[in-house]
């Protein structure tokens, strides 16, 4: 099976910075996903890497080492809407997703 | 609208009742999956379906069924539901199984 920790929860303030941290054990890695997922809603797609380095997308960013088996995703100049949960999702060599429990951030005034 | 289509929204189910969840997309996505969601143990991957025609078994697929008769629908069976089975259930699609995977507003579940 597959192994994916993240942590349950962070707090931070409204501008501030967040980095949700991801590690994982997989049968194979053909990639690893970042979504959010706000409360009683559908997960969406926010980033994609499969190549060790630095995605940067707007105010997010994701981050991989692939022989550390260690993700991050940074959430820079936060805002309210920002509060969510964040699953780290990584695809095995049968390119199947297994998913993290997922991280709840919580952006305070 | 383009996207992914779930139904129903949301169910109360007595146990030992056969329910089928629907789900249709129209963007032509070849790959299509079954979630549900728990709570603390995140989204676990029931079937998939990487085209038309062709199935696979995920990480907990005992008690579910699925078929792939057309590229946009793809419906989850409970043979005979029981109440470890209430959950929220997530639909998604994919490009094919190398793209980012959308997903469905999901149908909540409850078994009785």
């Amino acid at each position: 099976g597959q192994n994916i920790d993240q942590p349950t929860e962070m707090t931070a303030t409204e501008g501030a910075i967040v980095q949700i941290n991801c590690t994982y054990q997989t049968s194979g890695f053909n990639g690893l996903f970042w979504y959010q997922q706000h409360a009683g809603e559908a997960p969406t797609f926010l980033s994609y890497n499969v190549l060790d380095g630095l995605e940067e997308k707007g105010r997010f960013s994701s981050f991989l080492s692939r022989s550390k088996g260690y993700s991050y995703l940074l959430l820079k100049e936060l805002q309210m809407k920002d509060s969510a949960s964040y699953l780290c999702a990584v695809r095995d060599g049968d390119y199947k997703l297994s998913f993290g429990a997922g991280t709840t951030v919580t952006v305070r005034a | 609208i383009a996207g992914i289509t779930q139904a129903p929204t949301s169910q109360i189910l007595a146990a030992g009742r056969r329910m089928t969840l629907r789900c249709t997309q129209d963007m032509r996505h070849n790959a299509m999956y079954w979630y549900r969601q728990d709570l603390g143990l995140g989204l676990r991957l029931i079937h998939y379906s990487n085209t038309a025609g062709t199935t696979g078994k995920g990480e907990v697929p005992d008690g579910y069924s699925v078929s792939r008769a057309n590229t946009d629908d793809f419906p989850l069976t409970l043979a005979s539901a029981v109440p470890s089975q209430t959950s929220v259930y997530f639909c998604a699609s994919s490009l094919d199984s190398n793209q980012p995977q959308h997903f469905g507003d999901g149908t909540r579940l409850s078994i009785l």
